[in-house]
């Protein structure tokens, strides 16, 4: 069965600090890792999809990288800012009973200080 | 263009009753997943809809839970006799390929 794990789970910054988030999954046998951004009371905003077969994505300030066969994952916020406060959650896409199904880390609770 | 819809966006109701929660998808996506997310918890996948496919239940906690997809459009996931530990949110997504798109979820409260 696929865990995700995700370190830390909270995070505090003063802004303008670059960051890294981290994620590991057990089952290197993926399809893709995503990394969503969480804000209250909205639902889930997809930032990057990384294929299997990636290295890393960018968007603007965000870069995330993949190691499958360590099972890991990274997310790099650079120049943060206040607004990049949200929880950050961590997915793999695997193949389970038939179906592609998405396995969620608990999330890194991000905080960039004015 | 419209995103993935739920409703209602919050609902609190008492132990042992009935519930019906509500997912609009995005219009043209065939799959259609419903997942719950407790109060510190990661989120769970419930159950998976592909096109006029079986649909995959592995998910489901239980026997109480059931969920029905019209076609392409609209999904219903249904909670019998509610208990609270089934107090979450429960998110829908919908995909076209791989990337999924999440509604805003319906946050459940039982009494």
């Amino acid at each position: 069965k696929q865990e995700v794990t995700q370190i830390p789970a909270a995070l505090s910054v003063p802004e303008g600090e670059n960051l890294v988030l981290n994620c590991s999954f057990t089952d290197s046998a993926i399809y893709n890792l995503q990394w969503f951004r969480q804000d209250p009371g909205k639902g889930l905003t997809s930032l990057l999809l990384i294929q299997s077969s990636q290295r890393e994505q960018t968007s603007g300030r965000l870069n995330a990288s993949l190691d499958k066969s360590s099972g890991r994952s990274t997310l790099y916020i650079a120049a943060s800012q206040p607004g990049d406060s949200a929880t950050y959650l961590c997915a793999v896409l695997s193949s389970g009973a038939g179906s592609y199904q998405l396995t969620f880390g608990k999330g890194t609770k991000l905080s960039v200080i004015p | 263009g419209a995103g993935v819809s739920q409703s209602p966006s919050n609902k609190v109701t008492e132990k042992g009753k009935d519930v019906e929660l509500r997912c609009d998808p995005i219009s043209g996506h065939t799959a259609l997943y419903w997942y719950r997310q407790r109060l510190g918890q990661g989120l769970e996948f419930l159950i998976y809809f592909q096109g006029n496919s079986a649909p995959d239940k592995s998910g489901l906690p239980s026997d109480r839970f059931s969920a029905e997809r019209t076609g392409e459009s609209v999904s219903t996931l249904t909670i019998q006799r509610t208990q609270q530990e089934d107090s979450a949110v429960y998110l829908c997504a919908s995909s076209l390929f791989y990337t999924q798109y999440f509604g805003p979820g319906t946050r459940l409260t039982v009494l």
